[in-house]
């Protein structure tokens, strides 16, 4: 069964530093990673996607890498501002049909000014 | 561009009530479609989803149901709800293929009093 974990489970930065999220999961089997940032209340919105094949994801300030083999997935968010604020999954899609995916607990960052 | 409406976005409803939330998706054609909960500190829980009209496929045994009577109209229902299904509803919509991510929807935060 894959169980995927996020560490650390909070996390408060001032602004302007750098910073990683950790993802991992234990069945390397997968077909892609899907990293999602989730305000207070509100759905969640997807940021990242690795396919299986692939090494490394970048948008903007966020750059995401994935090393299947070893389990683990990194978000690396650049110069955080406050409005970073929120709580980041992960999610792994399993093989099979109909996409389902495998979420972790998920990182609350906090960005003070 | 593709859309996914969720509602309503709110509900407290009364032990032993029925239930209908309802998720439309637009922009696409023939998406698989999920629901999600995500439980007070908890991580998302897959509950139902769909490859297509009338095909529902439950992960979880509970008290919920779950119906597709259009292409990208995906309905979560109740006889009668539990305490326990209170909760953050979400549902998200894919294409299939391997590569495909997931949206999601602002989601239904469900109060059962």
């Amino acid at each position: 069964k894959q169980e995927v974990t996020q560490i650390p489970a909070a996390l408060s930065v001032p602004e302007g530093e750098n910073l990683v999220l950790n993802c991992s999961f234990t069945d390397s089997a997968i077909y892609n990673l899907q990293w999602f940032r989730q305000d207070p209340g509100k759905g969640l919105t997807s940021l990242l996607l690795i396919q299986s094949s692939q090494r490394e994801q970048t948008s903007g300030r966020l750059n995401a890498s994935l090393d299947k083999s070893s389990g683990r997935s990194t978000l690396y968010i650049a110069a955080s501002q406050p409005g970073d604020s929120a709580t980041y999954l992960c999610a792994v899609r399993r093989p099979g049909t109909a996409s389902k995916l495998t979420f972790g607990t998920g990182t609350r960052l906090q960005v003070t000014l | 561009s593709q859309t996914i409406h969720q509602w309503p976005a709110t509900l407290v409803q009364p032990v032993g009530s029925p239930l209908s939330l309802e998720c439309t998706v637009e922009g696409t054609s023939n998406p698989n479609l999920y629901w999600y909960r995500q439980a007070a500190g908890r991580g998302l829980q897959l509950l139902f989803y769909s490859i297509g009209i009338g095909q529902i496929s439950s992960e979880v045994p509970q008290n919920l149901s779950a119906s597709r009577p259009q292409d990208r109209q995906f309905i979560l229902s109740s006889k009668k709800l539990l305490l326990s299904d209170s909760g953050f509803y979400l549902c998200a919509w894919g294409q299939g293929g391997r590569g495909s991510p997931l949206h999601f929807g602002n989601g239904t935060r469900l109060t059962v009093t």
